[in-house]
């Protein structure tokens, strides 16, 4: 069974903080997503990484950056928190190409 | 406008009832469709891919209209745990997935 996991299902930040969010899947996947889902918005994509240190931007990509060290982790950081940054944020992976997208279980940011 | 259209919904159908939701998408240059499946505070699953020659799964039949460039999921003899969000979703080929805001089902008995 695929098995992607992500640091904190609930997180609480104060305004201007540095938020890392952390994401870890077991099936060996090369490619990794980041995206966040915000009501009648459906998931936007933040950042992709289809390799090691390897990242592409997303449709949202500003005010976050990623990082990709080991094929299994895909960190997401916010390097100034702001309270339009609160939402759910749902990292993916998958094999490359139109293959199924594996989530986790999310991670429920409240900036305030 | 967006990369793809999903009415919002929801749609409220009694048990039994045979439901069908269609999905807009932009780039005709698009090669993969998907429809996962979200429940409340949940993660998307993939509920079944979408082929050109349409395909089924039990009760879930989706087919692809790639003139019209519009996706459809048809649910029947629909059931309380069908309940969910349904999700489009559409590959560009370039490792990149557009996802629709999703259309509420809700299954009453």
């Amino acid at each position: 069974d695929v098995k992607v996991t992500q640091s904190s299902r609930y997180l609480v930040k104060r305004t201007g903080e540095k938020v890392f969010l952390e994401c870890v899947q077991d099936m060996d996947h090369e490619n990794m997503f980041w995206y966040r889902q915000d009501p009648g918005l459906g998931l936007r994509l933040i950042y992709f990484s289809y390799d090691v240190k390897m990242k592409e931007k997303g449709d949202i990509p500003e005010g976050y950056s990623v990082s990709r060290e080991k094929k299994e982790r895909f960190s997401l950081i916010l390097e100034s928190a702001s309270t339009n940054q609160t939402s759910m944020y749902l990292c993916a992976s998958s094999f490359p190409g139109v293959y199924e997208q594996y989530f986790g279980p999310g991670t429920r940011l409240t900036v305030t | 406008r967006k990369e793809v259209e999903q009415d919002p919904g929801p749609f409220n159908v009694p048990e039994g009832a045979t439901v069908a939701f269609n999905c807009t998408y932009s780039n005709s240059a698009s090669q993969s469709f998907f429809w996962y499946r979200q429940d409340c505070r949940k993660e998307p699953k993939l509920l079944m891919s979408v082929y050109s020659s349409g395909n089924e799964d039990g009760r879930f039949t989706a087919q692809l209209n790639r003139a019209s460039q519009y996706i459809s999921l048809l649910i029947r003899d629909s059931k309380l745990s069908d309940s969910a969000t349904y999700l489009c979703v559409v590959n560009d080929n370039f490792n990149k997935f557009y996802f629709g805001s999703g259309t509420k089902l809700n299954v009453k008995p």
